[in-house]
């Protein structure tokens, strides 16, 4: 158990729609991450978010955006949904003052039909 | 070439072997994780090493920093071990560059 839960655990949405996914990471971590992961890949690193700023974004178009929270939630935004997007996404939180462990939420499994 | 590479792809192992997966990477690293995912996706941090090595249970994790290279080891392999073992450095800041994963079977 790793204190960072996401929503939905599944979703299956239409090509041309738009999704929101959800995180909320362990009281304290200032720090979110969010990765696209593909079915047999590794993770690709989307943006990371720090005291609700935006902080680096890996090589992914601006229709992927996203929000952190004072409450230490965060979202995950993606517009014009394309086939391709079908992915695990994951996020994944730290406390910058602490160590570089990182915390990972279970995923949302996203179809895109 | 990606800049951090696993070997091997996929393993199959008899309960009881000893099992080492590799983890390359081409930059300078501040941490290096190491990572289990069982299928549904959820992702288990293992290790997470700047030098040296960690041991937690079975699991021992090793960081060679001048060769760039890090190794995972299972001792005494059971079937619950089968699962994807990915690597993932850090360079700075809190974003991590994975590897493609490990798949790891064990039979009984």
């Amino acid at each position: 158990e790793t204190g960072v839960t996401q929503s939905p655990t599944h979703l299956i949405k239409t090509r041309g729609q738009q999704v929101t996914l959800r995180c909320s990471s362990q009281s304290g971590h200032n720090t979110v991450s969010w990765y696209q992961q593909a079915l047999g890949q590794g993770p690709q690193f989307i943006f990371q978010y720090y005291r609700e700023e935006e902080n680096g974004r890996g090589n992914f178009p601006p229709r992927f955006s996203g929000l952190q929270f004072p409450n230490y939630s965060s979202e995950l935004n993606v517009n014009a949904l394309e086939l391709d997007d079908s992915a695990l996404y994951l996020c994944a939180s730290r406390d910058t003052t602490g160590s570089y462990e990182q915390y990972f939420g279970p995923g949302t499994r996203l179809t895109v039909t | 070439k990606n800049e951090v590479e696993q070997s091997p792809q996929n393993l199959t192992a008899q309960e009881g072997e000893f099992i080492t997966i590799n983890c390359s990477y081409s930059v300078g690293i501040s941490a290096l994780h190491w990572l289990q995912q069982h299928p549904g996706g959820g992702i288990v941090s293992l290790f997470m090493l700047s030098s040296g090595k960690k041991k937690h249970g079975r699991l021992i994790a090793t960081i060679n920093i001048q060769e760039k290279h890090s190794s995972l080891h299972i001792t005494a392999s059971h079937p619950r071990d089968s699962a994807v073992y990915i690597c993932a450095f850090q360079t700075s800041g809190s974003r991590l560059t994975f590897g493609e994963g490990t798949q790891l079977t064990v039979n009984p």
